[in-house]
């Protein structure tokens, strides 16, 4: 079937070490996105990509690193820089072009912890 | 993007219609209107959009008022699996396609009493 693929589902982090998490769609959705969630809040965005090899940033990117280097992937980096990168990520994506009113469609997110 | 008004909870007993409001009193001509639910520590669900015409599909019905600035969205036959914490989303459709992310808010939690 047809999805998006997060993994891990629960990923720890020490202090001052960078954690990459992993985001796979079959989907052939041109436009991939990286989102943050805090108890009890909504989502916001962290970078976004609309095609291969180009990605922009959203509303908290700072100490955050992306890439995009194949359609049907989206690695998120969180750096040392991110000083309260304790939160649930989630990746999603969407169609393009004529399906620009397409939805997004999102993994079943990681729960980033600190140790 | 316009913003979006929810209640913060509702109840509803299994079986029954569940309709959660939305209001969008600030929606222009060219924004859509998206609802998606999450059900605890998974990944929002896509449920249903609309631009201006009422809408249905599997999982439910949106009704857009005639002047756009409020919708509903309805669950015709509640279930206990329908707990869970919706989201309504106004978004403009931006250059390139629309690839801009989703605000989220707080969303509505829609609890399904047995």
């Amino acid at each position: 079937d047809g999805g998006i693929t997060q993994s891990p589902k629960y990923l720890f982090r020490k202090e001052g070490q960078n954690v990459t998490l992993s985001c796979e769609q079959n989907l052939n959705h041109d436009a991939m996105y990286w989102y943050r969630q805090d108890p009890g809040q909504g989502l916001r965005l962290i970078y976004y990509s609309q095609i291969v090899n180009d990605f922009q940033k959203g509303d908290i990117a700072e100490g955050y690193s992306v890439s995009r280097e194949k359609k049907e992937s989206f690695p998120l980096t969180v750096t040392s820089a991110q000083k309260n990168p304790t939160a649930f990520y989630l990746c999603a994506s969407s169609g393009q072009g004529k399906f620009s009113n397409q939805p997004q469609h999102f993994g079943d997110g990681t729960r980033l912890s600190i140790l | 993007d316009a913003k979006t008004t929810q209640p913060t909870s509702m109840d509803c007993a299994e079986g029954r219609a569940a309709n959660l409001p939305c209001n969008h009193s600030t929606i222009s001509g060219n924004e859509y209107v998206y609802w998606y639910r999450q059900i605890h520590s998974q990944g929002p669900q896509y449920i249903i959009h609309g631009l201006k015409n009422n809408e249905t599909n599997e999982m439910a019905s949106l009704i857009i008022t005639e002047d756009r600035k409020s919708s509903t969205l309805i669950l015709p036959h509640a279930t206990l699996r329908d707990t869970a914490v919706y989201y309504c989303i106004v978004r403009v459709l931006g250059s390139g396609g629309g690839a801009d992310g989703l605000t989220f808010g707080k969303g509505t939690h829609l609890i399904i009493q047995p």
